[in-house]
């Protein structure tokens, strides 16, 4: 069974466009987050969920806007793609309730803005 | 803001040899340390994690130090083995009503045969 699940793999797609990645997470887990991958290997933290509502919220520019429909389900949609946005994003939940931290993470989105 | 520093950016060493990875953070209301290991193409993965209220930690061949005082922590493999190599990710985390993770900027480990 696959613990978090991000779709799709990989996304193509043209500058000015508007693009949704979808998470999901069959762990139990309260809390989910959205981090980007740069070509550098950083990762950074974009959003976090927990519950539902939105608990970290960095400097991401406000064209990209989370949505957490349930606490199983995280969404990220994107608008008006830059190319500065190409990089591999990771979905990742944890259980804050149970106290323990352990982020588990989905096998990525590669986006690639032409 | 909260940074983590981690050095170094790669490591090369031959099999069998250690390897020590080592990060400093300056948000000193951190309380949880953990370290992720990404393979090539791959999901990051938990190997080992350390809270605040303890300094060392053993895994069979990995061990996490924790030097609050410095805001100093580090990991150390032995014995490494070729399917060692991954870049490795150090994190501070705290909890401010929400959880959140400061990641390191990676080690890129190379374990030559």
């Amino acid at each position: 069974d696959t613990a978090v699940s991000q779709t799709p793999k990989y996304l193509v797609t043209q500058m000015g466009n508007d693009k949704s990645i979808k998470c999901e997470q069959n762990l139990g887990h309260d809390t989910m987050y959205w981090y980007k991958q740069d070509s550098k290997k950083f990762l950074k933290i974009m959003f976090s969920y927990n519950n539902k509502e939105l608990i970290i919220n960095e400097t991401v520019p406000n064209r990209f806007s989370p949505k957490s429909p349930d606490k199983a389900h995280l969404n990220l949609h994107i608008n008006s793609l830059e190319l500065g946005d190409s990089a591999v994003y990771f979905c990742a939940s944890s259980h804050r309730l149970a106290g323990t931290y352990e982020q588990y993470f989905g096998p990525g989105t590669r986006l690639t803005v032409t | 803001g909260e940074n983590v520093e981690q050095h170094p950016s790669t490591l090369s060493v031959q099999e069998g040899d250690s390897a020590v990875i080592k990060c400093t953070y300056s948000d000193s209301a951190s309380n949880y340390f953990p370290w992720y290991k990404q393979e090539l193409g791959k999901r990051p993965q938990l190997i080992i994690d350390i809270r605040s209220n303890v300094g060392e930690k053993k895994d069979q061949r990995i061990a996490v130090t924790l030097n609050k005082t410095a805001k100093h922590f580090s990991l150390h493999i032995t014995e490494t083995q070729p399917e060692d190599s991954a870049v490795y990710f150090c994190a501070a985390g705290l909890d401010t009503g929400g959880f959140k993770t400061i990641f390191g900027a990676g080690t890129r480990l190379f374990v030559k045969a």
